[in-house]
């Protein structure tokens, strides 16, 4: 089974540029998460959705970052107009479910590492 | 709001047993996640609690007390591969099911 799948694996840009990043979730998965990761932090959700709605997007700065899900399967994070703390690791993440039961747990892709100069 | 707590860094012996601990405070809790990541890749899965008590999968085994709002990751027999971070996550109910992370804590495995 293909994992979670994210491009590009790492970014360079300007500040005020702006940066999308893709992802592919595990087949069948309907809940996809974005995370945004700080060097020694923990992962902070951005964005969760099911299917292609959103279940919480409460620490999304809308104003810069915008999301979406079409068709309840690949993703696309979006960044305009970057800023210097923009840096981090951004990993995309998939559940089957995000209920009780089975399914529970996340795959995480292996991440696109943003630099903002 | 929510808040949990875990030490920053810990350091162990090969072969040693170590325990990492986490605290938590978070309304309408709905389970606790262990997540192993190792430096420069993404997290990998280790455990899932939802009710008090211990989960044993192999060398690692993890436990739940929900009304000390505490979790344990507890690692035997320490390889040098288990040097990693070891996130604590947890779930809540707040219209569908939202994972929150700890800053995990930094495990430095030597010989």
């Amino acid at each position: 089974e293909a994992g979670v799948a994210q491009s590009p694996r790492y970014k360079i840009i300007e500040k005020r540029q702006s940066v999308a990043f893709w992802c592919n979730p595990i087949s069948g998965h309907a809940t996809l998460y974005w995370y945004q990761q700080i060097l020694g932090q923990g992962p902070k959700l951005l964005i969760q959705f099911q299917n292609n709605g959103v279940v919480d997007d409460s620490q999304l700065p809308k104003d810069r970052f915008s999301a979406e899900r079409l068709k309840g399967v690949d993703s696309t994070l979006k960044i305009q107009p970057a800023k210097l703390e923009d840096s981090a690791v951004y990993l995309c993440a998939s559940s089957l479910v995000s209920g009780t039961g089975q399914g529970y747990e996340q795959y995480f892709g292996p991440g696109t590492r943003l630099t903002v100069t | 709001g929510q808040n949990i707590d875990q030490p920053t860094e810990m350091t162990a012996t090969e072969g040693a047993i170590v325990q990492i601990n986490c605290t938590y405070q978070t309304s309408g809790f709905n389970g606790l996640f262990w997540y192993q990541q190792h430096a420069g890749e993404a997290p990998t899965f280790l455990s899932y609690n939802v009710l008090d008590g211990l989960e044993e999968k192999g060398r690692f085994s993890s436990f739940l007390s929900r009304s000390k709002g505490y979790s344990y990751l507890l690692l035997k027999e320490l390889q040098m591969k288990d040097s990693a971070s070891y996130l604590c996550a947890v779930r809540r109910r707040g219209g569908s099911y939202i994972p929150t992370f700890g800053r995990g804590t930094s495990l430095i495995v030597h010989p």
